[in-house]
């Protein structure tokens, strides 16, 4: 049974730029959600997919987006970014209605 | 307020004692999750409860949902344990994960 994989594993990218984040579910698993970790911080939902659609979003402007795949991989896009972007964005994948979640190592953004 | 808190937010100790932490949350959830975060960032999931108590290795979970309180107990502490350790609560009738600040735990030899 292979985890979530998540790449890049650490990003510099310059303000106003746009960033891509990809996320591998758990074999098995068809939702996949999005978090962003501030530095010492706990993580904070961006967004979740199910069935290729978006089904739950957080507090976060639209310049965040996302994409879920018929394979359930998923991406995080954040156009022009900001330097309060800088964080660790984690993704996790689970079946719904069983609750379980399984946490990718995430990727880590820096924003100069 | 934070919907879900954590206290102590920094623990250290000396190896070989025993450790609580705990979560208290102020939403319904339909489950709590008791997670465990490494330097590197990566998360692991240690428990999921909705009532009672759970208990892998030397770790147990318990959580009061009348209370709507939860506490993670390490028994035995080891360095190995030095982590952050994550509470976070499924609220009922939404999509979210919603995440405690984290408690750093730092255990000595």
């Amino acid at each position: 049974e292979t985890g979530v994989t998540q790449s890049p594993t650490h990003l510099i990218k310059t303000r106003g730029q746009q960033v891509t984040l990809r996320c591998s579910s758990q074999s098995g698993h068809n939702t996949v959600s999005w978090y962003q970790q501030a530095l010492g911080q706990g993580p904070q939902f961006i967004f979740q997919y199910y069935r290729e659609e978006e089904n739950g979003r957080g507090n976060f402007p639209p310049r965040f987006s996302g994409l879920q795949f018929p394979n359930y991989s998923s991406e995080l896009n954040v156009n022009a970014l900001e330097l309060d972007d800088s964080a660790l964005y984690l993704c996790a994948s689970s079946l719904t209605g069983v609750g379980g979640y399984t946490f990718g190592s995430g990727t880590r953004l820096t924003v100069v | 307020k934070n919907e879900v808190e954590q206290s102590p937010q920094n623990l250290t100790a000396q190896e070989g004692e025993f450790i609580t932490i705990n979560c208290s949350y102020s939403v319904g959830i339909s489950a709590l999750h008791w997670l465990q975060q490494h330097p590197g960032g990566g998360i692991v999931s240690l428990f999921m409860l909705s009532s009672g108590k759970k208990k892998h290795g030397r770790l147990i979970a318990t959580i009061n949902i009348q209370e709507k309180h939860s506490s993670l107990h390490i028994t035995a502490s080891h360095p190995r344990d030095s982590a952050v350790y994550i509470c976070a609560v499924k609220i009922q009738g939404a999509q979210k994960l919603v995440f405690g600040q984290g408690t750093r735990l730092t255990i000595n030899p």
